[in-house]
């Protein structure tokens, strides 16, 4: 498909345990963002990677966070020591040249629960 | 960080009725988005308003954004259950052409 994709789609783990979360982004998008979204709650700014340029990574909660993006594509969210209240949904998007305006093209997302 | 409030929360009401949701802030936004997530999936833009008074129709959606680009409102008309879902709203901070910050969203359930 042509769309954004996330894997996996579910994860469940314990606490303290580390986790890796992948998205694979729209074919020639140059810009990707990742979010959180919990239960009840709007859409939180994570991190946002741009061509070569170094991420804007202001959104990340704690240093326990850090994502990757390798050859302009495939990127990663890691979380490191998992704690229960990092239980969420995670979304990653990407669009073509990352202005504001642009649309965003959102993945299905991953919902991560932390035991 | 500017701060996205909308309302009403939660909203339920009968195939046929109209209504309209709000996104209000007290800050001045570059362009305004509005988005419709359903459960299971990722959001999808509706609709992207950039000029302050700018009204735009899709199908039974109106969206308008405020003349001083603070706020904005999503109306529909005859609402049909497909229009379910998690309304969101989303707008571009002054000083970035990039970063997006979301409500928390309106929960709108149509029951046939």
């Amino acid at each position: 498909g042509a769309g954004v994709s996330q894997s996996p789609s579910n994860k469940v783990t314990e606490k303290g345990k580390d986790v890796e979360l992948r998205c694979d982004p729209i074919s020639g998008h140059t810009a990707l963002y990742w979010y959180r979204q919990r239960l009840g709650q709007g859409l939180e700014f994570l991190i946002y990677f741009q061509g070569n340029s170094a991420p804007d990574k202001s959104g990340l909660p704690s240093d326990r966070f850090s994502a990757e993006r390798t050859g302009g594509s495939v990127s990663t969210l890691t979380i490191q020591r998992t704690q229960q209240e990092d239980s969420a949904v995670y979304l990653c998007a990407s669009s073509l040249s990352g202005r504001a305006t642009d649309t965003q093209y959102f993945g299905p997302g991953t919902r991560l629960t932390v035991l | 960080t500017q701060l996205l409030e909308q309302s009403p929360q939660f909203l339920s009401i009968q195939e046929g009725e109209n209504l309209t949701v709000y996104c209000n802030s007290s800050s001045v936004f570059s362009s305004l988005q509005w988005y419709r997530q359903e459960p299971g999936e990722g959001p999808v833009l509706l609709v992207t308003v950039v000029t302050g008074g700018e009204v735009k129709k899709l199908k039974r959606l109106t969206f308008q954004f405020g003349d001083a680009r603070k706020d904005s409102s999503l109306h529909i008309t005859a609402a049909q259950p497909g229009d379910t879902g998690l309304y969101l709203c989303a707008g571009a901070e002054g000083s970035s052409n990039y970063k997006l910050t979301f409500g928390k969203g309106t929960l709108l359930t149509v029951n046939p």
